[in-house]
């Protein structure tokens, strides 16, 4: 049981280019998370998606694109990376909310991106 | 919109001694999740501990346990007895009962000293 991966670990780009960060869980949960982490500024969401085939905005969704083709798998694209888009981006899985249910987020190792 | 405030950008405590970290958060409702979350420098999230608003009883889990005053809007943790292990960022988040999403605090980054 592996949890939550994230591919790769670590990318540099450079300005205008393109790139898809891969998150994959294997707990089987409906709902898939895309943050980033920047100093002093927390987690902020970007996207996220509450089952296969669904996406919605999170708080800083601009510039990015995400996708839910499997459960399994929520893949997050830059289609041309800014520097502004340096950061660490973390994925994070739960199962469904509501109905009293708190059930906690579990996160993936993040991903260091550097855009020059 | 709920916000997550988390007054402590640094705190330090000597092993073996009490320490508490502070987060207060500003919601409507009445059914809502808070959580606290510990980041070391491997980077990886870990849950620490787990309140829902509706219980009154303080969620303890080992050496790491919380005040939670609803009518404040306060959510403490406290570790007793602290570790080398536990230094480390830690961030306090919020999730009403219906939603998804966690919003963050900025963290409190804590030093263990020997």
């Amino acid at each position: 049981n592996a949890g939550v991966t994230q591919t790769p670990k670590f990318r540099v780009l450079k300005t205008g280019q393109s790139m898809t960060l891969l998150c994959a869980q294997d707990m089987n949960h409906e709902y898939m998370y895309w943050y980033r982490q920047d100093p002093g500024m927390g987690l902020r969401l970007i996207h996220y998606s509450v089952g296969e085939g669904t996406t919605a905005k999170g708080e800083v969704p601009d510039g990015y694109n995400v996708s839910r083709l499997k459960k399994q798998n929520f893949l997050l694209g830059l289609e041309s990376a800014a520097p502004s888009q340096t950061s660490v981006y973390f994925c994070a899985s739960s199962y469904s909310v509501g109905g009293g249910r708190g059930y906690e987020q579990y996160f993936g190792p993040g991903t260091r991106l550097t855009v020059t | 919109a709920q916000t997550v405030t988390q007054s402590q950008p640094e705190m330090s405590v000597q092993e073996a001694e009490t320490v508490t970290l502070s987060c207060t958060y500003d919601t409507s409702e009445s059914d809502y999740y808070l959580f606290w979350y510990k980041q070391p420098p491997s980077r990886q999230m870990i849950l620490v501990i787990r309140q829902e608003a509706y219980k009154q009883q303080n969620a303890t889990e080992n050496r790491f346990s919380v005040n939670f005053q609803k009518a404040a809007k306060s959510f403490s943790l406290k570790i007793s007895d602290s570790q080398l292990g536990d230094a480390a960022m830690y961030f306090c988040a919020y999730r009403s009962g219906t939603a998804s999403k966690l919003t963050f605090g900025t963290g409190t980054r804590l030093q263990v000293t020997l």
